[in-house]
């Protein structure tokens, strides 16, 4: 079973510049997480969606970042304009519903992570 | 709010060694609790996860964890630590699957 795809691995821009990131979850997920995890840093979550619908995005900063999925499966996180401290490592995860009762145990399959440097 | 603390940023162990690294929680509601390892330029794989049940919990790779609601602690253990386990662990509270917080991590180094 394929894993989560995300991609780029590495991206390095100048400031003002936009960038995006893709990430294709696990078949059969449908819920799928963009994850912040700045250098010594644990991950923070910036936008959760089940299917196509944005469930959480309370810590996602709109005025620059931006993020789609459109079809309940991909999705693609966007920065406009980035700036310094948006560096930082973007973590895509996906997960499924649990077993007996539907619940979700919370277990999530992470991506490999886009890395990004703004100059 | 569900937050969690892991004491010690750094942990150096000799190779077989204990390996135990500290993980409180606080939560409103009866947590479910995760131990994640991510490797150098990796994402996180899920090491063990308590969610109901028995208290002691075995995961992957020879780790296991207990939760002790007493002391909101989820410390995660290995009786003999390898040069693989070198790695940064992150715990993490869920409060019935809708949100997913972390720790800030705790590197392991282990020395031969």
């Amino acid at each position: 079973e394929a894993g989560v795809v995300q991609s780029p691995r590495y991206k390095i821009i100048e400031k003002k510049q936009p960038v995006a990131f893709w990430c294709n979850p696990i078949s059969g997920h449908n819920t799928l997480y963009w994850y912040l995890q700045n250098l010594g840093q644990g991950p923070e979550l910036l936008i959760r969606y089940e299917n196509e619908e944005a469930v959480d995005d309370s810590q996602l900063p709109k005025d620059r970042f931006s993020a789609e999925r459109l079809k309940g499966v991909d999705s693609t996180l966007k920065i406009q304009p980035a700036e310094l401290g948006d560096s930082a490592v973007y973590l895509c995860a996906s997960s499924s519903p649990g077993l007996a009762g539907g619940n979700d145990t919370g277990e999530l399959f992470f991506g490999e992570g886009s890395r990004l440097t703004v100059l | 709010a569900q937050s969690v603390t892991q004491l010690g940023s750094h942990v150096s162990v000799s190779e077989g060694a204990l390996v135990l690294l500290r993980c409180n929680y606080s939560s409103s509601v009866p947590p479910y609790l995760f131990w994640y390892v991510q490797y150098p330029n990796q994402g996180l794989q899920l090491l063990l996860k308590y969610t109901t049940g028995a208290t002691l919990v075995k995961g992957i790779n020879g780790f296991e964890a207990e939760f002790k609601k007493s002391e909101t602690s989820f410390h995660l253990t290995k009786p003999s630590a390898h040069m693989s386990d070198a790695a940064e662990y992150f715990c993490a509270v869920s409060d019935y699957g809708n949100k997913l917080v972390f720790g800030a991590g705790t590197i392991l180094r282990v020395k031969s």
